[in-house]
């Protein structure tokens, strides 16, 4: 259980496109979505916390005109990188919460890695 | 002083060995601890979660709270090649809320 997709796995793309990624949680329901991104060799960035219905919490830093976050169902939330730079080159993990968790874990989706030419 | 430090290593042990990773924090108000595995390119992979001071068991894995010490450890016996990742510890503090991560211990267990 508590299983977490992600699509695509990887995607390159040319400077000044946007570029679309999901996070589906496969067998339950999510309340919350993060969304993360991480350096080679570094920790989780966490850029945005999304609810379902609701707006985005972006992470001081991270520009939400930029970086477009969409939570309409409880299985599937999509980040979109508008008109993307090579600096926003990174791989970018989603994670799910069950509803009615009382604790803070989060199951992980595998991973995008986005390469902007 | 960031509110989790842990050793980004590399830490590098024999194959069999008993592999202990620490993390410290500073915030008390954590209550939830967790342990994730991230193998290179993957994402973070659900390992332990604790609630509380004390141990829990799960195979050859073993987590450890005290949060007397705001002092959190995660135990590997019997290491293997497979265990070859990085492990990064993480807490919140219930609610929801956001984890906070450790920078993750690189573990490489050799033949």
């Amino acid at each position: 259980g508590a299983v977490v997709s992600q699509h695509p796995s990887w995607v390159i793309c040319k400077s000044g496109t946007s570029v679309k990624i999901e996070c589906r949680s496969l067998d339950f329901q999510a309340t919350t979505m993060f969304w993360y991104r991480q350096f080679p060799k570094q920790s989780l960035m966490l850029m945005a916390t999304s609810n379902e219905g609701s707006k985005a919490t972006y992470e001081q830093g991270v520009e939400k005109d930029k970086f477009l976050i969409n939570h309409a169902s409880l299985t599937l939330s999509t980040l979109t990188v508008t008109s993307a730079h090579p600096e926003d080159s990174s791989f970018y993990i989603c994670s799910a919460r069950t509803s009615g968790s009382l604790g803070n874990e989060q199951f992980f989706g595998p991973g995008t890695r986005l390469t902007v030419l | 002083q960031k509110e989790v430090e842990q050793d980004p290593g590399p830490l590098s042990v024999p194959e069999g060995a008993i592999v202990s990773l620490n993390c410290t924090y500073s915030n008390s108000a954590f209550q939830y601890f967790m342990w994730y595995r991230q193998y290179s390119r993957k994402g973070p992979e659900l390992l332990m979660y604790t609630y509380s001071s004390g141990n829990k068991e799960d195979g050859r894995f073993t987590a450890q709270v005290d949060k007397s010490s705001k002092y959190i450890s995660l135990f590997i016996r019997d290491s293997q090649p497979s265990d070859s990742a990085t492990y990064l510890c993480a807490m919140g503090t219930g609610g929801g809320n956001k984890l906070t991560f450790g920078t993750g211990t690189q573990l490489k267990v050799e033949l």
